[in-house]
């Protein structure tokens, strides 16, 4: 199994302001994808953001933008204006298409943001 | 979009009997889905992977007798868990991977089930 490590159990940020999680991982492979999942109170898994190693350009989808860089393993979530809506855990993934691909999930960041 | 749903979404059993979990994929055929189990404020650990027609290719340190898998349909998987104890007791989440169509990084999530042994 893949090794994906995130730092920061818990961070809180105060509404309309901007954070950014960390996300590191571990691997010997060129080819995989990276990405960020929000799982808010009702559990499910919805996807933030994806990048794909080979794409040197990092992902943006609104808010939401990412600082990957592969040399160093290092995968951060950018969360620009911060709403309340965005209070949730966040997971860190990382997934080998060529192994199958099964997704390996960091620990989490419980993120809160506060009024 | 792709729908998964998971029944049943909660669950309660007493400890020696088994439970079966459904994982459906609601508008996409499901070449390929996954299992994992979420203990509360932790992360998603993958129990194993099951291709349709196959046996499940399980995680190291997952009991495969304990926890069944069968994927006998591109639309349906199942993770029975037998002999239940206390232990079992976590939420059980499933992802769907449309080979067939899909992009090869999308997995589409079931909404979990929370399943409680006594």
């Amino acid at each position: 199994a893949q090794t994906v490590t995130q730092s920061q159990p818990e961070m809180s940020v105060q509404e309309a302001e901007t954070v950014t999680l960390s996300c590191t991982y571990d691997t010997s492979e060129s080819n995989y994808y990276l990405f960020w999942y929000k799982q808010p109170p009702s559990r499910q898994m919805i996807l933030v953001i994806r990048q794909e190693a080979y794409k040197q350009q990092n992902a943006t989808e609104n808010r939401f933008s990412v600082n990957f860089q592969k040399a160093a393993k290092s995968f951060s979530l950018k969360i620009s204006d911060s709403q309340l809506g965005d209070t949730a855990m966040y997971f860190c993934a990382f997934m080998n298409p060529n192994t199958g691909n099964q997704f390996y999930f960091g620990t989490g960041t419980s993120l809160t943001v506060i009024p | 979009g792709a729908v998964v749903s998971q029944h049943p979404s909660w669950v309660i059993c007493k400890s020696g009997t088994s439970v079966k979990i459904e994982c459906r994929s609601l508008d996409f055929q499901a070449t390929t889905m996954f299992w994992y189990r979420q203990f509360p404020k932790q992360s998603l650990m993958l129990m194993a992977t099951s291709n349709e027609g196959s046996k499940a290719t399980y995680e190291q340190g997952v009991e495969k007798d304990k926890f069944l898998i069968n994927h006998a349909s591109l639309t349906l998987s199942t993770l029975t868990v037998t002999s239940a104890h206390p232990e079992d007791s976590s939420f059980y989440i499933c992802s769907a991977r449309d080979g067939l169509a899909g992009p090869g990084w999308a997995q589409y999530f079931g909404p979990g089930t929370r399943l409680l042994v006594l």
